[in-house]
């Protein structure tokens, strides 16, 4: 079954960690996103990356850090200078960043503080 | 004032009921319009998928586009228990942007 899958489902962090969510995905998609969702908000982009090796900033992306060096997976990584991490992490991906194809989403992970 | 505004509601509905959501847009640029299906501690799903205006139509699901207005609505019709979700909107520009711009989301309650 083709699809995103995302890791770890909970995670918790402590003051001063780093903390690194996995996202793959078996669609053969070039694009790939990172959304951070609070309750309240609607989805806000955090980093996108077009193909392997490249990837740009987003709305909010003080605080965390991601790598696309394979086209299946693009970690995210959220750094001890991400202040209020609390929060839904998804990811998606299309098969590229034009608006005309959409966005499929994993099943998210919960970070929390310890 | 939000490039999007969607009423977060809850909503709720008995069964088999005709249920509309709504979500009104600031910028004239945006051309694809998407709903997505959210349940809880799940990522969103895509249910409709539409560019410029009109209506799409998929089984008990239409999606309506007026850019006159800046207004598009999802159409669920015969509501059931397994509906009751978030409906999130989300909207792009034509200019080849990565950028989707969500609605807050509207939770849907469905009553047996």
């Amino acid at each position: 079954d083709g699809g995103i899958t995302q890791s770890p489902k909970y995670l918790f962090r402590k003051e001063g960690q780093n903390v690194t969510l996995s996202c793959e995905q078996n669609l053969n998609h070039d694009a790939m996103y990172w959304y951070r969702q609070d309750p309240g908000q609607g989805l806000r982009l955090i980093y996108y990356s077009q193909i392997v090796n490249d990837f740009q900033k987003g709305d909010i992306a003080e605080g965390y850090s991601v790598s696309r060096e394979k086209k299946e997976s693009f970690p995210l990584t959220v750094t001890s200078a991400q202040k209020n991490p609390t929060a839904f992490y998804l990811c998606a991906s299309s098969p590229w960043t034009g608006s005309n194809q959409p966005q499929h989403f994993g099943d998210g992970t919960r970070l929390s503080i310890l | 004032q939000k490039e999007v505004e969607q009423d977060p509601g809850p909503l709720s509905v008995p069964e088999g009921a005709i249920v509309s959501l709504n979500c009104t847009y600031s910028n004239s640029a945006f051309q694809y319009f998407m709903w997505y299906r959210q349940y809880s501690r799940k990522g969103p799903e895509l249910l409709m998928y539409t560019y410029s205006s009109g209506n799409k139509e998929d089984g008990r699901f239409t999606a309506q586009v007026d850019k006159s207005s800046k207004y598009i609505s999802l159409f669920i019709r015969d509501s059931q228990p397994s509906d009751s979700a978030t409906y999130l909107c989300a909207m792009s520009a034509i200019s080849g942007t990565y950028k989707y711009i969500f609605g807050t989301g509207t939770r849907l309650k469905v009553l047996a």
